[in-house]
């Protein structure tokens, strides 16, 4: 089976564009989560949804972010507009269910270069 | 949830078992332990995870302690392939985020 798959694989773009990253969950996963990666921060989650719906949008850094899940199969991380400390590598991850005897499995991510 | 404490880094030889050591002493009795390991440029990669009893799968086995305070993450036959970050999370049976430390860095070496 296809694991969860994210695009692009690299973007750079100048600062103030707007940016939208996709991601395709592994089929039958009902948990979508976005963590970005930096150094200084490690891994963290900004949003998750379950069916579609977002749960918890607690760890967007701002009004800047916004995040979709149009259908079960696809979702978008936009950024507009964009600036420079919001050079990352996003990460996209899907899980069956809820609760902790679900382990999340991660896409292979997009790294964002802001200039 | 818990926090969790593992070496900044570890060598091993290829073909020797690597056991990659966590403490989680405030475990709480409904927490998971879970390791995921990051090879350079790719996403976190899930290994295995267990509650109370050892746990076992084609890529390593889980060893937990009976006070379920520390575990063991053991790579039978370490290859230049396992090179990689290595993270134990503790996560509670209602968590939905894994919160993820500064892991091992595991290196493993010909």
């Amino acid at each position: 089976d296809a694991g969860v798959i994210q695009s692009p694989r690299h973007e750079v773009t100048e600062m103030g564009q707007e940016v939208t990253l996709r991601c395709k969950p592994i089929s039958g996963h009902d948990y979508l989560f976005w963590y970005r990666q930096t150094m200084m921060r490690g891994l963290e989650l900004l949003i998750y949804f379950n069916n579609n719906v977002p749960i918890d949008d607690s760890g967007m850094p701002e009004d800047r972010f916004s995040a979709k899940m149009p259908n079960a199969s696809f979702s978008t991380l936009k950024i507009q507009p964009s600036e420079p400390r919001d050079s990352a590598v996003y990460f996209c991850a899907s899980s069956f269910s809820y609760g902790g005897n679900q382990p999340q499995h991660f896409g292979d991510g997009t790294r964002l270069s802001i200039l | 949830d818990a926090k969790t404490t593992q070496p900044p880094s570890m060598d091993c030889a290829e073909g020797r078992a690597a056991n990659l050591p966590c403490n989680h002493s405030t475990i709480s009795g409904n927490e998971y332990v879970y390791w995921y390991r990051q090879i350079h440029s790719q996403g976190p990669q899930y290994i295995i995870h267990g509650l109370k009893n050892n746990e076992t799968n084609e890529m390593a086995s889980l060893i937990i302690t009976e006070d379920r305070k520390s575990s063991t993450l053991i790579l039978p036959h370490a290859t230049l392939r396992d090179t990689a970050v290595y993270y134990c999370i503790v996560r509670a049976d209602w968590a939905d985020k894994l919160i993820f430390g500064t892991g091992t860095r595991l290196q493993v070496f010909p």
